[in-house]
């Protein structure tokens, strides 16, 4: 069992739906990321949460420490969302999920 | 600012030989870490450095290797290249160790292995 999963690995979606990627872990950490590639590699962090939740513009992170997992929410999806979000836990190094790649739809 | 910068972009070299690829951080940046993205590994964390010193080390053989500078700039190396070192690799910076900084990725070098 990989130690950080995310859920689903794909998602296509309709222009302004709204959009949940899910991540469990299974090791301590620090901190958890959630990234984005757009295809041709470059990654972009989007949050770092240690607790709670965060919000930037349309997106949102949230993290339950107890539970270990974190979620990603994107509302009113546009399909300048598509690309693939990973979701990153930092402990004594960086391990990451297999990722979500995402399609919205016009 | 600059962001993070990585040379070359791309690059195509054959089984056995040897690559070094380089990665500049953003100017105040101390702490630099490498990645590997393949297809069917996905990313995985190859080392960290701080301060001229590797702090952290992932599960890859001793072909692979690094270095930090003292202005924060840092390189890699791969030696007797094999097929599966065909990957993109990532390089990212960040102020210090901290896990609650944000790591500012570079566009990556995609290595190629014939």
């Amino acid at each position: 069992k990989n130690e950080v999963e995310q859920s689903p690995q794909n998602l296509t979606a309709q222009e302004g739906e709204f959009i949940t990627i899910n991540c469990s872990y299974s090791v301590g950490i620090s901190a958890l990321h959630w990234l984005q590639q757009h295809p041709g590699g470059g990654i972009v962090s989007l949050f770092m949460l240690s607790s709670g939740k965060k919000k930037h513009g349309r997106l949102i992170a949230t993290i339950n420490i107890q539970e270990k997992h974190s979620s990603l929410h994107i509302t009113a999806s546009h399909p300048r969302d598509s690309a693939v979000y990973i979701c990153a836990v930092k402990g004594n190094d960086m391990r990451f999920g297999a990722g979500t790649r995402l399609t919205v739809k016009p | 600012k600059a962001g993070v910068t990585q040379t070359p972009r791309y690059l195509i070299k054959t089984r056995g030989q040897q690559v070094t690829l380089s990665c500049s951080p953003i100017s105040g940046h101390r702490s630099v870490s490498w990645y590997q993205q393949t297809p069917g590994q996905g990313l995985q964390f190859l080392f960290e450095y701080f301060s001229e010193t590797q702090r952290n080390k992932g599960n890859f053989p001793g072909r692979f290797s690094g270095r930090q500078f003292s202005n924060s700039r840092s390189e890699m190396n791969v030696s007797t290249l094999e097929l599966g070192d065909s990957a993109l690799y990532l390089c990212a910076s960040s102020l210090d160790r901290s896990s609650y900084n944000e790591q500012f990725f570079g566009p990556g070098t995609r290595l190629t292995v014939l």
